[in-house]
């Protein structure tokens, strides 16, 4: 059965410094990943995915996922975070009928 | 291209009265569907899931059911609603059934109960 866990529930960090959200999963079967953005009281938006090819994988606003299968990670980072960069981010692993399974989510608060 | 609507946006309604959110994608067919909810300060949680038309399978027993009557939407319900229910309610559609297919969302309904 597929997991996926975010080690950390807050991420507090000073604009235009660098930040890392971390995300471990667990899976049996050939793994697809995703990373999501929630912006407050909206839905959940695709940030980016690893299907498969490089292991690095990048998204339009600067952020980047780096696929490790030998720990199991899809970290997502980001080198210069926006206060715009605030909000909720989801890591999910592909499982059973496209059926995506959530990490608990981590919320990234940027402040001046 | 593909777009997902969902409304009401915002919904309050009292212990025990009835609900009905509405899903509708435009732009693409057969595409599978979801329900999710979000309680203050947790995750999603899978409700409902459905690969064609009268299709659903539930992922969670509770006080929700939903139907699928026409391809492109998709219809959560209860005909009693708790205090529990109270939540975000987030509909999805992927395209086709491949493992490598992303979600997309709507934007959501938060719904009250009072």
């Amino acid at each position: 059965a597929q997991s996926v866990t975010q080690l950390d529930s807050q991420v507090p960090v000073f604009e235009e410094a660098p930040v890392e959200l971390r995300c471990n999963y667990s899976s049996s079967v050939s793994v697809y990943l995703f990373w999501y953005v929630q912006y407050p009281n909206q839905g959940l938006q695709l940030l980016l995915k690893y299907l498969s090819g490089s292991t690095l994988v990048e998204s339009i606003n600067g952020f980047e996922a780096e696929f490790n299968k030998s720990q199991t990670s899809f970290h997502l980072r980001k080198p210069s975070v926006h206060i715009s960069d605030t909000a909720e981010y989801f890591c999910a692993v592909s499982g059973g009928y496209n059926k995506l399974i959530f990490g608990a989510g981590t919320r990234l608060a940027v402040h001046p | 291209s593909q777009t997902i609507h969902q409304w009401p946006a915002t919904l309050v309604q009292p212990v025990g009265s009835p609900l009905s959110l509405e899903c509708t994608v435009e732009g693409t067919s057969n595409p599978n569907l979801y329900w999710y909810r979000q309680a203050a300060g947790r995750g999603l949680q899978l409700l409902f899931y459905s690969v064609g038309i009268g299709q659903i399978s539930s992922e969670v027993p509770q006080n929700l059911s939903a139907s699928r009557p026409q391809d492109r939407q998709f219809i959560l319900s209860s005909k009693k609603l708790l205090l529990s229910d109270s939540g975000f309610y987030l509909c999805a559609w992927s395209a086709g059934t491949g493992r490598n297919q992303p979600q997309h969302f709507g934007d959501g309904t938060r719904l009250s109960i009072l």
